[in-house]
This record gives structure tokens, C-alpha cells and sequence, in this order.
């Protein structure tokens, strides 16, 4: 029972890298986000899809890209990575509706040198 | 615009007593309230949820919280504090199509 799976678990960048984050769910959720936490800001929203091929903005995007071409997939890119988005990255899932919890990945821990 | 704030961003406490997290939170519709639990270099697991069927929600782990609309509370609480409850809690309030507003976080640590 997997549930939500992150890969990798933990990357060192060094600063202009360009990289990607896997999130995999088995729920068969339609929704999915992608957060960072940083310390002593609990967690802040960086993109969001509510269906396959479809993709949204959060609090804070700027730096990031998303794709969700499968429906069990919600990828996170970092085109040219910068100091600023080192951060504890976490990918969660839900089926609709705003009662509805969401189920998060162990996370991806990524340093950017 | 929705917001959540959490008092206290340490709180300890001794084995065996009363744990009690604070979490305000602005709305200006009848919100959905989450308390999540986050264990150290794991992900955030689901305490309990508040979705208006009774102000007073019982969660895992002996963790309840009370739904309070006068006062824009939605504190945790537990009887007994137990070694395996130190770790970090979140409050949160739901916005449309599901999107999570986060308070700061409270690291809970328990004495023996």
C-alpha cells in the first residue's frame, strides 16, 4: 500500500542545475499539490492540479514548472535552481472536495549549492 | 483571505500531562479545519478534520479539538502527553478546490 511515493528522496544542486521531482499516487486521487516547507513556515503551496492535464498556481510558483500527463503523476521541475529553493519539497494528493484530506509523500529534501 | 495562526511555535511538556496547541484562524465562509501531525523526516499524517458535522472532533492517538466559531479557535488537545507525541503539528484551513492554508507549525516536545 504505497499510497503517495516521492523520488528521489534527497538532491544536491549546484546553483543554474536544472532537475525534476517525481510524485506518484496509487489512490486514484484527481487532485494533487506540490509544497516546500521551510522552517518556521509551515508548509506554502508551489503548484496544484485538479486533473489529468490540467495545472494550476499556488502562493509560490515563480521558479517552478509542473506537468500532470498521467493522472497518477504530478511532476515538479526546476528549470535554472537557485539557493532560495533549497527546501524540504512534499507532494500530496486528494480526491475533490475542499473537506477532503490530502495524503503526503516523506518528501524530498534538495539543497541547492 | 483565509489565514491560519499557530501560538507558540515550541511547547513543552512532561510525560502524563495535558497537551494543549493553539490555532486561530480567519475565514469568511464556515471553514474546513485539519490538524496535521508531522514526525520527524516523514511526511504530514491526518490527526483529525472539522467539516461542521460537531464541534467537537476526536482524532488518532487520543487527540481531539474543539471547534469554537465566537472565538476563531480550533485548538488540539490530549490528556496525557505520551514520549511518542513529540513531533511537529500543523493547523490548517481548506480553500477552494481543496488548496491548504498552513499555520507556522508547533514542535512538541515531551519530558519524561
Amino acid at each position: 500500500n504505497a499510497g503517495v511515493t516521492q523520488t528521489p528522496k534527497f538532491r544536491v544542486l549546484k546553483t543554474g542545475q536544472s532537475m525534476t521531482l517525481l510524485c506518484a499516487q496509487d489512490m486514484n486521487h484527481e487532485y494533487m499539490y506540490w509544497y516546500r516547507q521551510d522552517p518556521g513556515m509551515g508548509l506554502r503551496l508551489i503548484h496544484y492540479s485538479v486533473g489529468e492535464g490540467t495545472t494550476a498556481k499556488g502562493e509560490v510558483p515563480d521558479g517552478y514548472n509542473v506537468s500532470r500527463l498521467k493522472k497518477q503523476n504530478f511532476l515538479l521541475g526546476l528549470e535554472s535552481a537557485a539557493p532560495s529553493q533549497t527546501s524540504v519539497y512534499f507532494c500530496a494528493s486528494s480526491q475533490p472536495g475542499g473537506d477532503q484530506p490530502q495524503h503526503f509523500g516523506d518528501g524530498t529534501r534538495l539543497s541547492i549549492l | 483571505a483565509q489565514s491560519v495562526t499557530q501560538l507558540g511555535s515550541h511547547v513543552s511538556v512532561s510525560e502524563g500531562a495535558l497537551v494543549l496547541l493553539r490555532c486561530n484562524y480567519s475565514s469568511s465562509v464556515p471553514p474546513y479545519l485539519f490538524w496535521y501531525v508531522q514526525y520527524p523526516n516523514q511526511g504530514l499524517q491526518l490527526l483529525l478534520k472539522y467539516t461542521s458535522a460537531a464541534t467537537l472532533v476526536k482524532g488518532i492517538n487520543g487527540f481531539e479539538a474543539e471547534f469554537k466559531k465566537s472565538e476563531t479557535s480550533f485548538h488540539l488537545t490530549k490528556p496525557s502527553a505520551h514520549m511518542s507525541d513529540a513531533a511537529e503539528y500543523f493547523c490548517a484551513v481548506s480553500r477552494r478546490r481543496g488548496k491548504l492554508i498552513f499555520g507556522q507549525g508547533t514542535e512538541l516536545s515531551v519530558k519524561p
